[in-house]
């Protein structure tokens, strides 16, 4: 079975410009999480999806960012404008719900990103 | 504020010997708990997911929770420089995501 899909896994910009991430979704899992992973912060989350539906923006750091999720099997990530301090890995993760023991989330390899 | 608590390390065990990785966490009402595996550079991989107090043996890893005292723990048996790699504990309790911890560097001497 295929697992949690992301991409880019790499992506190199300068500040100011537009960046998009994508993640899609272990088939059948109803829930979608996006995280960043820095040295200093660990993994924070920033926002997580039930059936589609934004549950919880509340770690998103700023008006810059924003993601849908338009389908079960997509989702969006969107920085605008990048900074330089948004430079992270971001992680996107499924799992079957939140609760219950169907709440193992499954990670996906992750979107090096650098703002120059 | 919903805490998960590690040493950062890093934990240095030589090879074939027990490592032992520790976690507290702050929410009493806490029903789901995880040990993830980050190697350097990779994403976190679930290795261990236990919901009851007591072990839960797997190959060569045993998860112990107690609830009681708030803590949970993997313990890693014969220990393979290949095991060297960064540890989060994760718990979540009703239907709120996963609370994770900053995780335990775990290096194993050859």
């Amino acid at each position: 079975d295929a697992g949690v899909i992301q991409s880019p896994r790499h992506e190199v910009t300068e500040m100011g410009q537009e960046v998009t991430l994508r993640c899609k979704p272990i088939s059948g899992h109803n829930s979608l999480f996006w995280y960043r992973q820095t040295m200093m912060r660990g993994l924070e989350l920033l926002i997580y999806f039930n059936n589609n539906v934004p549950i919880d923006d509340s770690g998103m750091p700023e008006d810059r960012f924003s993601a849908k999720m338009p389908n079960a099997s997509f989702s969006t990530l969107k920085i605008q404008p990048s900074e330089p301090r948004d430079s992270a890995v971001y992680f996107c993760a499924s799992s079957r719900s939140t609760s219950g023991k169907n709440n193992e989330q499954f990670f996906g390899p992750g979107t090096r990103l650098t703002v120059l | 504020q919903k805490e998960v608590e590690q040493n950062s390390g890093p934990l240095s065990v030589p090879e074939g010997a027990i490592a032992s990785l520790n976690c507290t966490y702050s929410d009493r009402g806490s029903q789901s708990f995880f040990w993830y595996r980050q190697y350097s550079g990779k994403s976190p991989e679930l290795i261990m997911s236990i919901y009851s107090n007591g072990d839960k043996e797997d190959g060569r890893f045993t998860a112990q929770l107690n609830k009681a005292s708030q803590y949970v723990s993997l313990l890693i048996r014969d220990s393979q420089p290949s095991d060297s790699a960064t540890y989060l504990c994760a718990t979540n309790s009703g239907n709120t995501p996963l609370v994770f911890g900053k995780g335990t560097r775990l290096s194993v001497i050859a």
